[in-house]
């Protein structure tokens, strides 16, 4: 166990449908990432906060959004959603947003849309 | 941008060694991790390397060459527990800590 929760663990909706991922990173870790894995694609990064203030994005797409709030909790919004768009989403934290910190990965968010 | 390989499978036999390699291109280097990742879970910190040797972990070791931009995932004694996907990742070492991953290489153990 990693310390990282995700909520829900599974999650079924259609297409263009709107959902909520959530994300608690371990204690006293400032930094969240989300990553989406799908079977064609893998693990790719998505975006990173610290400290409530966005740090980095990545291949992230517009429709997607996530915020990170005072008690460090996070949020990835989905919306207008995709048949592409059935992927594992991860959250992982680390203590400070630096370079070279192990990142501690939450269980994931398995997100099937039909 | 970030470019890494490394071998989409694999195959060992139980109680052998087992290699996993992994190449990159990056336009600055801040050290290289490994994950594993069993089937439907979470990835799971394995090693970071940020010098040139080896860095020992009990049955696991990672070998890093910076001039080489080459590293390896040594396995000793392999477990049947073992089986599961090897990831290589780099951070972009931009502002934040993001990691670029490789697409894994997925370890068959067999008795």
């Amino acid at each position: 166990d990693s310390g990282v929760t995700q909520t829900p663990k599974h999650l079924i909706t259609a297409t263009g449908q709107r959902v909520t991922l959530r994300c608690s990173p371990r204690s006293g870790d400032l930094s969240v990432y989300w990553y989406q894995q799908s079977l064609d694609q893998g693990l790719q990064f998505l975006i990173q906060y610290y400290n409530g203030e966005e740090r980095a994005k990545g291949n992230i797409l517009e429709r997607f959004s996530a915020q990170q709030f005072p008690d460090l909790h996070s949020e990835l919004n989905l919306s207008s959603l995709e048949l592409g768009d059935s992927a594992l989403y991860f959250c992982a934290s680390s203590v400070r947003g630096q370079e070279g910190l192990e990142q501690f990965f939450g269980p994931g968010t398995r997100l099937t849309v039909l | 941008g970030q470019n890494i390989d490394q071998p989409t499978e694999m195959t060992a036999t139980e109680g052998a060694i087992v290699q996993i390699n992994c190449t990159y291109q990056t336009s600055g280097f801040n050290g290289l991790f490994w994950y594993q990742q069993h089937a439907g879970e979470a990835p799971t910190f394995l090693s970071y390397n940020v010098l040139d040797g080896l860095e020992e972990k009990g049955r696991f070791s990672s070998f890093l060459s910076r001039s080489k931009g080459y590293s390896y995932l040594l396995l000793k004694e392999l477990q049947m527990k073992d089986s599961a996907s090897y990831l290589c990742a780099v951070p972009l070492g931009n502002a934040g800590n993001m990691l670029t991953f490789g697409g894994g290489t997925r370890l068959m153990v067999k008795p």
